[in-house]
């Protein structure tokens, strides 16, 4: 079991470039999120997904997309890129069981860089 | 609303000597709560939880934490530090509804001196 695997590690992107973070879960979790964590902060949500094809905005959702087409994997889209993103963004995922027991289970993270 | 107050942005204790980290809650309905560590550059990882069971609950590396409803508090102890304890700690509450999000408080940095 790899757990919650997220690619890439590190990114430097440029003022309006666009990319997507990766992440992959191979534990068969039904619900998975994305937060993000800026210096000397706790994480904030930004999306999360109850199950293959269904997403909702978390916190903070503004200049982010994602899409749940595989119950495995859960990409977030930053289009036009802006400094304010500069953050480091974690994936995680939860699985069934009566509410709220869920523990999540995180990926390593991914940091990024805007300038 | 739900939200999660950690008292304390920085601790420092000597190695061998008790660790307190202070978390206050708000929850309009009977929450889970969580304690997840972060150490440098890694990951979170769960620490211990409560859900409504045992208001005290034990967590792996010798931490506990007891659940106060009267004071809505889920303090995080552990008896004597060791250096590798240092890292930062965030206490979560269970959000609304039944999509298991969590609430994060900002966080505790815990300083282990030789």
């Amino acid at each position: 079991n790899a757990g919650v695997t997220q690619t890439p590690k590190f990114r430097i992107l440029k003022i309006g470039q666009s990319m997507t973070l990766q992440c992959t879960q191979d534990m068969n979790h039904n619900y998975m999120y994305w937060y993000r964590q800026d210096p000397g902060m706790g994480l904030k949500l930004i999306y999360y997904s109850v199950g293959a094809g269904i997403t909702d905005k978390g916190e903070v959702p503004n200049g982010y997309n994602v899409s749940r087409s595989t119950t495995e994997d859960f990409p977030l889209r930053l289009e036009l890129a802006a400094p304010s993103q500069t953050s480091v963004y974690f994936c995680a995922s939860s699985g069934l069981g009566a509410p709220p027991l869920y523990e999540q289970y995180f990926g390593p993270g991914t940091r990024l860089t805007v300038t | 609303a739900q939200s999660v107050t950690q008292l304390d942005s920085h601790v420092s204790v000597s190695e061998g000597t008790p660790v307190l980290l202070r978390c206050n809650y708000s929850s309009s309905y009977s929450p889970s709560l969580f304690w997840y560590v972060q150490h440098p550059n890694k990951g979170l990882q769960l620490l211990l939880k409560y859900t409504s069971a045992a208001t005290l609950v034990k967590g792996i590396n010798g931490f506990e934490a007891e659940f106060k409803k009267s004071e809505t508090s889920f303090h995080l102890t552990k008896p004597s530090a060791h250096m590798s304890d240092a890292a930062e700690y965030f206490c979560v509450v269970t959000g609304s509804g039944n999509t298991g999000k969590l609430i994060f408080g900002q966080g505790t940095t815990l300083q282990v001196k030789p």
